[in-house]
């Protein structure tokens, strides 16, 4: 199957700092690219839809100045949580599909972010 | 209400059991369901994808829809203690859809 990378996988920052994550898709090439996040114990709630060469599309609720999605590549994104606090601690997760829409998504390992 | 629903567990079992994982949906438009196992502190990996109604096998996994009931379950045979992780289930309404809806998982530990 197809292979995405994040990293890093585990980040500690302290409180209003920034913290940037990346999201590679390392066999193919991902016209589209999704932000999850996953507090414990519960689901992967959508954050935004990035499109290789646009702006990203955020979900409701999620402050697009806050988690700002750069997805510069067709085989890389970036999402950079600004002014970080302790409530954005979470485990971000993003995941791929193909530039073939057969509806399948393809995750990354997560990325672990704890503000202090 | 949720539009999906899932028992979160957890759910211990014996090694070889015969394991069943439920959820339940809300949503009569979704079409599309998938079942993710994600290991601790890791990303989700698919297991299963199916559409419509019916069944689904792939070696020990047996992905099973029932959308009258809104009811889908992911049978595993012959479990093993690799087999211990949290499951998902997911599901949309069209292909072309991006936004997935996840259950909350079920955590599953297979005992040796």
């Amino acid at each position: 199957g197809a292979v995405v990378s994040q990293h890093p996988s585990w980040v500690i920052c302290k409180s209003g700092t920034s913290v940037k994550i990346e999201c590679r898709s390392l066999d193919f090439q991902a016209t589209t690219m999704f932000w999850y996040r996953q507090f414990p114990k519960q689901s992967l709630m959508l954050m935004a839809t990035s499109n290789e060469g646009s702006k990203a599309t955020y979900e409701q609720g999620v402050e697009k100045d806050k988690f700002l999605i750069n997805h510069a590549s067709l085989t890389l994104s970036t999402l950079t949580v600004t002014s970080a606090h302790p409530e954005d601690s979470s485990f971000y997760i993003c995941s791929a599909r193909g530039q073939v829409n057969t509806g399948e998504l393809f995750f990354g390992e997560g990325s672990r972010l704890t503000v202090l | 209400q949720k539009e999906v629903e899932q028992d979160p567990g957890p759910l211990s079992v014996p090694e070889g059991a015969i394991v069943s994982l439920n959820c339940t949906y809300s949503n009569s438009a979704f079409q599309y369901f998938m079942w993710y196992r994600q290991y601790s502190r890791k990303g989700p990996e698919l297991l299963m994808y199916t559409y419509s109604s019916g069944n689904k096998e792939d070696g020990r996994f047996t992905a099973q829809v029932d959308k009258s009931s809104k009811y889908i379950s992911l049978f595993i045979r012959d479990s093993q203690p690799s087999d211990s992780a949290t499951y998902l289930c997911a599901m949309k309404g069209t292909v072309a859809t991006n936004k997935l809806i996840f259950g909350t998982g079920t955590l599953l530990a297979v005992q040796p």
